[in-house]
């Protein structure tokens, strides 16, 4: 365990269905993030969060719709995806908004889209 | 944008050997790390080295950074079949969240 907790492990969904990701810390970091990795692609940085303040959405579809309602969770709610929305989704954690300290990440969702 | 890019793509080493991962980036940075991933699991951060630094070592690994030539390399010496993995270069510059390559996978031969 790395002190950042995803769940769940695996998620199978349709495209008209709607469900969450969720990810805690416990490692008193200010800052959380979310992170797309597909097959033979670099890990997409999808939103940062700093203090529960949302500071940056990369173009992400707003099929994604991230939540951070305190300093510890982070969710990610999902609604009406696409296939090629199949990936790992990582979240990530760190001391601070600059990324001075290395992030800790979670073990990932891998999620299906069928 | 993709910032840094590792080389080679795939390597596989037999056990004991040394393994090098070489990174190279495009802009100035603050810092860079490297980050090792087993297969289909979340990232684990290894080593960050900043850019006033040009070297650091953290058990078996060797970082070396080059900001003249924008380049890092990542050297694991006596490698083990545990070393199995995907190893990823990121880069941290000024303003910006970590950008990462599109990795290395070492495949260690027991």
């Amino acid at each position: 365990e790395t002190g950042v907790t995803q769940t769940p492990r695996h998620l199978v969904m349709g495209m008209t269905n709607k469900k969450s990701l969720k990810c805690e810390q416990h490692l008193g970091h200010n800052a959380m993030y979310w992170y797309k990795q597909s097959a033979k692609k670099p890990l997409e940085l999808m939103f940062v969060y700093s203090l529960e303040e949302r500071v940056e959405n990369n173009s992400v579809p707003s099929r994604f719709s991230p939540e951070c309602p305190n300093s510890s969770h982070l969710f990610l709610h999902l609604h009406t995806l696409q296939p090629e929305d199949s990936a790992l989704y990582l979240c990530a954690s760190s001391q601070s908004f600059e990324a001075d300290y290395g992030y800790t990440f979670g073990s990932g969702t891998r999620l299906t889209v069928v | 944008s993709q910032q840094g890019e590792e080389d080679p793509q795939a390597l596989s080493i037999q056990e004991g050997e040394n393994a090098t991962m070489n990174c190279s980036y495009k802009t100035s940075i603050n810092n860079l790390q490297w980050y090792r991933q087993n297969s289909g699991r979340g990232l684990v951060h290894l080593i960050l080295i900043r850019s006033n630094e040009r070297e650091k070592h953290s058990g078996r690994l060797r970082v070396t950074l080059d900001t003249s030539k924008k380049s890092s390399s990542l050297l694991i010496t006596a490698s083990r079949a545990a070393d199995t993995a995907s190893y990823f270069c990121a880069t941290v510059t000024s303003g910006s969240r970590l950008t990462f390559g599109e990795g290395t996978q070492l495949t260690v031969n027991p």
